[in-house]
């Protein structure tokens, strides 16, 4: 079993329209997660944080964390076609007396016109 | 602040070659990470520092690749002898582990090319 599991995609969606990415984790120790963007042939940029069970929304962004089920989502309202990129979930762990991230293989976001 | 800077951005060398990479962390980063990344392995971290002493090299592939830090503006990642599997887009990031701070950076990247 990996330790971050994506759907590789690529999830086509169209503009306008609710994109919602998943994210499953085997660390039962994790408690910190992220989501980083990519865009094509650029560099990964953290995008959300989220530390607790519930809901965290910025902007058109919502990031969903059930910890029990180890699962961790993020859903992007009003997509544009600026959304269409790599999204990689990035569970800490928590034993880790430092900063140690593990990033999942990501899903590739493409949103239609 | 000029982010993350790495050098250089673009690498193409013959298998057996040695390979420099260099990363200038973000003035007053603690944490440095360098990241290699293929489409098959995904992102993979290779080796991390801490206030310039390594903290985990647990994901550097082998003895071929070295890692260092000699101070707290500057690493390199050597690779010696370069092989055509180890080309792939390696990244430096770095970060602070001031309080309300959680963010990884990343610099642009080398693209390395081993024929």
């Amino acid at each position: 079993q990996k330790e971050v599991e994506q759907n590789s995609g690529p999830l086509s969606v169209p503009e306008g329209a609710i994109a919602s990415l998943n994210c499953t984790y085997s660390d039962r120790g994790s408690q910190s997660f992220f989501w980083y963007r990519q865009y094509s042939g650029k560099s990964p940029e953290l995008i959300m944080s989220i530390y607790s069970n519930g809901d965290k929304e910025d902007g058109r962004f919502t990031a969903q964390l059930n910890k029990a089920s180890q699962y961790v989502s993020l859903l992007i309202r009003d997509s544009q076609p600026s959304d269409s990129a790599t999204y990689l979930c990035a569970p800490r762990r928590a034993y880790s007396s430092a900063s140690k991230i593990i990033f999942g293989s990501g899903t590739r976001l493409s949103i239609r016109p | 602040d000029a982010g993350v800077i790495q050098s250089p951005r673009h690498e193409v060398t013959e298998m057996g070659q040695e390979v420099t990479l260099r990363c200038k962390p973000i003035s007053g980063h603690d944490y440095l990470f360098w990241y290699r990344q293929t489409m098959m392995r995904g992102l993979e971290l290779l080796i991390y520092f801490n206030n310039n002493v390594p903290i985990d090299d647990s994901g550097m592939p082998e003895d071929r690749f070295s890692a260092k830090m000699p101070n707290a503006s500057f690493s390199t990642l050597k690779i010696q002898p370069s092989e055509p599997r180890d080309s792939a887009v390696y990244f430096c990031a770095s970060r602070s582990s001031g309080q309300g701070s959680d963010e990884q950076y990343f610099g642009p990247g080398t693209r390395l090319t081993v024929t």
